[in-house]
C-alpha cells in the first residue's frame, strides 16, 4: 500500500458525460501528479499541483481540469467524454516536486 | 525541459538470460532518475534511484552523465520479472516518464 488512495477504481459513463476522479495524497506529501495510462498511448503526465497551486501542466485536453483543495487532496473533472477518453488515470504524490513519486492503484475509466 | 526516452517498446527474453533496458534523457540541470515497475497495469511502484545505487530484486542501474544514460540491468531474468518498466526523470518540479518497456519472459 504507497498510501495514496484513488476513488473510484472503476467506472462506466457514456459519451458526453462528465465524471470527478478523486485521490487522497500520502499524508505529508504536498505534490500530486496526474497521469492518463491508455493501451496505445503509455503514461501521459496531465497535471501537477504543489500545496494548492498548478505546478507543471502536461498533455491536458481543454475538456479535463483538476484542482487541489486546502486539505490536499485534488480531483480530476473529465469532461464531455468521448470513446477515446477511455484509459487507466493514475495519481501520485510526493513530498515536494522533484523527488520520487507514491502512485495510487489508479481508476479505469470505461467511456461507452 | 527534460525529456525521457525509453526506444524499446517490448523486449522478450528467456528465463535465465540478462536484461538490459535502456533508458536515456535530456535535461539542463541535475537529474534525479528513477526506474518504476508495473505489474498486470497495477500501480506504478519505485523500482530503482540512482542515489541510493542500491539492488533490488537483482536489478540494478548506473547513471552516466556522459552518455545521459540510466540503463536498467538484471543478469538472470525470471517470470516474474515480466512487467512494464518505467524509467523517469525528476527535475523542475517534475517527474517525467518515458513511454516504457514491456518485458516478457519466456519459461
Amino acid at each position: 500500500d504507497s498510501g495514496v488512495t484513488q476513488t473510484p477504481k472503476h467506472l462506466i459513463t457514456a459519451t458526453g458525460q462528465r465524471v470527478t476522479l478523486r485521490c487522497s495524497p500520502r499524508s505529508g506529501d504536498l505534490s500530486v501528479y496526474w497521469y492518463q495510462q491508455s493501451l496505445d498511448q503509455g503514461l501521459q503526465f496531465l497535471i501537477q499541483y504543489y500545496n494548492g497551486e498548478e505546478r507543471a501542466k502536461g498533455n491536458i485536453l481543454e475538456r479535463f481540469s483538476a484542482q487541489q483543495f486546502p486539505d490536499l487532496h485534488s480531483e480530476l473533472n473529465l469532461s464531455s467524454l468521448e470513446l477515446g477518453d477511455s484509459a487507466l488515470y493514475f495519481c501520485a504524490s510526493s513530498p515536494g516536486g522533484s523527488t520520487e513519486a507514491f502512485f495510487g492503484q489508479g481508476t479505469r475509466l470505461t467511456v461507452v | 525541459a527534460q525529456r525521457v526516452t525509453q526506444p524499446e517498446k517490448l523486449l522478450s527474453v528467456f528465463k535465465g538470460a540478462p536484461v538490459e533496458l535502456k533508458c536515456n534523457y535530456s535535461y539542463s540541470g541535475s537529474p534525479e532518475l528513477f526506474w518504476y515497475v508495473q505489474y498486470s497495469r497495477q500501480r506504478l511502484q519505485l523500482l530503482l534511484r540512482h542515489i541510493s545505487r542500491e539492488s533490488i530484486k537483482g536489478f540494478t542501474a548506473d547513471l552516466n552523465k556522459g552518455e545521459t544514460s540510466f540503463h536498467l540491468k538484471k543478469p538472470f531474468a525470471q517470470e516474474e520479472d515480466s512487467a512494464m518498466y518505467y524509467c523517469a526523470l525528476s527535475g523542475n518540479n517534475r517527474l517525467a516518464f518515458g513511454k516504457g518497456n514491456q518485458v516478457v519472459v519466456i519459461p
